[in-house]
């Protein structure tokens, strides 16, 4: 079955950085776009970036465009985020989430807490 | 604030139907039969229940159901159940530089 598992998170200053990892498996990780969703502490979702299947094309919030990089390894299944210049409304629970046959997340992990506190 | 404009709450007893809208633009929702549902139980990751404006995936049950008009989406559930109880939130594909919006969420209540 699809599992997407994420890890990396924790408590980070300002100014910090922190790299997410996602690790894919249960399907052909290298035929599928992924996206990294991100949910502040009590409040709504918020995607943050994208990569299409061969890692050529990513895409980014205006919100985190130009501080965070995504990333994928297909030889290691798995997907990153890293996030450089973090400020206290990075603050969320960071999901990835894989790019169904059309325009939807179909599977999401169950994410990673990055705190961004002094 | 949010791309798309869903009401923050709603509410229904059980065996009624509810509808919740989720409010675009024409360049987002208007634009594109991309328009999906997530369904989101507290402390879990949210789970699609409608891709592609009225599509359900395999399991989800039959009493969702999802449409369009303009720049609005909407997503009725019917014979309201107390499982139903969660938040709910949109998302659309986008022509702007972003790949994806979603709304703000919604809170439903089963009374």
């Amino acid at each position: 079955q699809v599992q997407l598992v994420e890890s990396g998170g924790g408590l980070v200053q300002p100014g910090g950085s922190l790299r997410l990892s996602c690790a894919a498996s249960g399907f052909t990780f290298s035929n599928y776009y992924m996206n990294w969703i991100r949910q502040a502490p009590g409040k709504g979702l918020e995607w943050i970036s994208y990569i299409s299947s061969d890692g050529r094309t990513t895409l980014y919030a205006d919100s985190v465009k130009g501080r965070f990089t995504i990333s994928r390894d297909s030889a290691k299944n798995s997907l990153y985020l890293q996030m450089d210049s973090l400020r206290a409304e990075d603050t969320a629970l960071y999901y990835c989430a894989r790019r169904g046959g059309s325009q939807y997340n179909d599977f999401w992990g169950q994410g990673s807490l990055v705190t961004v506190s002094s | 604030q949010s791309a798309l404009t869903q009401p923050a709450s709603v509410s229904g007893s059980p065996g009624q139907s509810i509808t919740i809208s989720c409010t675009g633009t024409s360049s987002d929702v208007g634009a594109y039969n991309y328009v999906s549902w997530y369904q989101q139980h507290p402390g879990k990751a949210p789970k699609v229940i409608i891709y592609d404006v009225s599509i359900r995936p395999s399991g989800v049950s039959n009493r969702f159901s999802g449409s369009k008009s303009g720049n609005t989406a909407s997503l009725t559930i019917s014979g309201l159940q107390a499982e139903d109880e969660a938040d709910y939130y949109c998302s659309s594909y986008t022509s702007t530089s972003t790949l994806e919006v979603f709304g703000g969420g919604t809170k439903l209540t089963v009374l």
